[in-house]
């Protein structure tokens, strides 16, 4: 089956330690993002990624850096420089250009991550 | 100001009810619509996607767009326990990134 998959599904981390989550998808999408998710402030975007070897920064991509060498993966680090990062991270993907299709994303399950 | 505002919830009803949810925008620029549901410890799933003003409806779910008043509806016929979740509207305009609400948290009580 088609689909993204985000691990680890739970992480717990030290201050002053970066991490990585890890997004592959199997839908031959070109686009793919990250997102955040707090309660009650809805998703917000890190980075993206439209095209292999290039991504922009999202609204909130302070602390965080991402990489797209396949277009099947797009790795999220949080560095040890995100000062509050315990949150929801979602991975999504779409289509890329300018059809219909790019318009509606498809998510991950989400990797929920603690700082101790 | 938010550029889209969505009530939170949690919004109780009983099994059977309709219900609606809603979101208010303020960017004009919007053209694209969308309701995701997420579930507890889930990913967002696309529940329906409107382009431009109008109604769609899909089995128990009807999306109406009002650009006029910047408005959008989710209506939910005779809701069932699994319809309990949180719902996000989302749009956009042409050519940039998807905006969120902040999600509105349904339950339906049996």
């Amino acid at each position: 089956d088609g689909g993204i998959t985000q691990s680890p599904k739970y992480l717990f981390r030290k201050e002053g330690q970066n991490v990585t989550l890890s997004c592959e998808q199997n839908l031959n999408h070109d686009a793919m993002y990250w997102y955040r998710q707090d309660p009650g402030q809805g998703l917000r975007l890190i980075y993206y990624s439209q095209i292999v070897n290039d991504f922009q920064k999202g609204d909130i991509a302070e602390g965080y850096s991402v990489s797209r060498e396949k277009k099947e993966s797009f790795p999220l680090t949080v560095t040890s420089a995100q000062k509050n990062p315990t949150a929801f991270y979602l991975c999504a993907s779409s289509l890329g250009g300018r059809s219909s299709g790019a318009n509606v994303l498809t998510f991950g399950a989400g990797s929920r991550l603690t700082v101790l | 100001q938010k550029e889209v505002e969505q009530d939170p919830g949690p919004l109780s009803v009983p099994e059977g009810a309709i219900v609606s949810l809603n979101c208010t925008y303020s960017n004009s620029a919007f053209q694209y619509f969308m309701w995701y549901r997420q579930y507890s410890r889930k990913g967002p799933e696309l529940l329906m996607y409107t382009y431009s003003s109008g109604n769609k409806e899909d089995g128990r779910f009807t999306a109406q767009v009002d650009k006029s008043s910047k408005y959008i509806s989710l209506f939910i016929r005779d809701s069932q326990p699994s319809d309990s979740a949180t719902y996000l509207c989302a749009m956009k305009g042409a050519g940039n990134m998807l905006t969120f609400g902040g999600g509105t948290r349904l339950m339906v009580k049996p």
